[in-house]
């Protein structure tokens, strides 16, 4: 699997935006970029994919460089319910194994 | 998204009891579950992988006659932790994919998790 790199912690203001940034640079050819937030003592809750070009959901919208070393979520308005612990993962080709880094924890302030 | 559910939510057992925890899909079928545990202030860490009708996946390190896995069903998966001492207390976490399995963009949907404390 490629590895990636996330700040420990972010802290962003309630509705501003919220970009959080990862690093995978050792990413391969077909592997795609997946984000889920776990906000605390619950389940991961998917957010959104992507493999080349930008995403958008009604959640967030991903940003991934041309080279696809790095990647952005964003979280255009960012509210309090959007505290948690944010993983970006690289989905290796051969099969469907997430493995979880240690993640981003995202506060979003009043 | 598509809803994944777990049941108990917690479950409070004695040492060298056995507890099984349910995990569902329930709205689209799920080849292939998952289970992860969590300990507190760490990360989620894969224990097995499961497809329906067939053995479970298990990853290095995990016994798997401790962890007994079952995959019965599209839309159930159990895991019993047989003889459970406080060691084995954590947070367990089901996932489900569905569609085909043969594509890498089929999305992974969580359960809310299971407590689990052994006394």
């Amino acid at each position: 699997d490629a590895k990636t790199t996330q700040p420990t912690s972010m802290d962003c203001a309630e509705g501003r935006a919220a970009n959080l940034p990862c690093n995978h640079s050792t990413i391969s050819g077909n592997e795609y970029v997946y984000w889920y937030r776990q906000i605390h003592s619950q389940g991961p809750q998917y957010i959104i994919h992507g493999l080349k070009n930008n995403e958008t959901n009604e959640m967030a919208s991903l940003i991934i460089t041309e080279d696809r070393k790095s990647s952005t979520l964003i979280l255009p308005h960012a509210t309090l319910r959007d505290t948690a612990v944010y993983y970006c993962i690289v989905q290796e080709t051969s099969g469907s194994r997430l493995t979880f880094g240690e993640g981003t924890q995202l506060t979003v302030n009043p | 998204g598509a809803v994944v559910s777990q049941h108990p939510s917690r479950v409070i057992c004695k040492s060298g009891t056995s507890v099984k925890i349910e995990c569902r899909s329930l709205d689209f079928q799920a080849t292939t579950m998952f289970w992860y545990r969590q300990f507190p202030k760490q990360s989620l860490m894969l224990m097995a992988t499961s497809n329906e009708g067939s053995k479970a996946t298990y990853e290095q390190g995990v016994e798997k006659d401790k962890f007994l896995i079952n995959h019965a069903s599209l839309t159930l998966s159990t895991l019993t932790v047989t003889s459970a001492h406080p060691e084995d207390s954590s947070f367990y976490i089901c996932s489900a994919r569905g569609g085909l399995g043969l594509s890498p963009t089929d999305t992974q949907y969580f359960g809310p998790g299971t407590r689990l404390t052994v006394l």
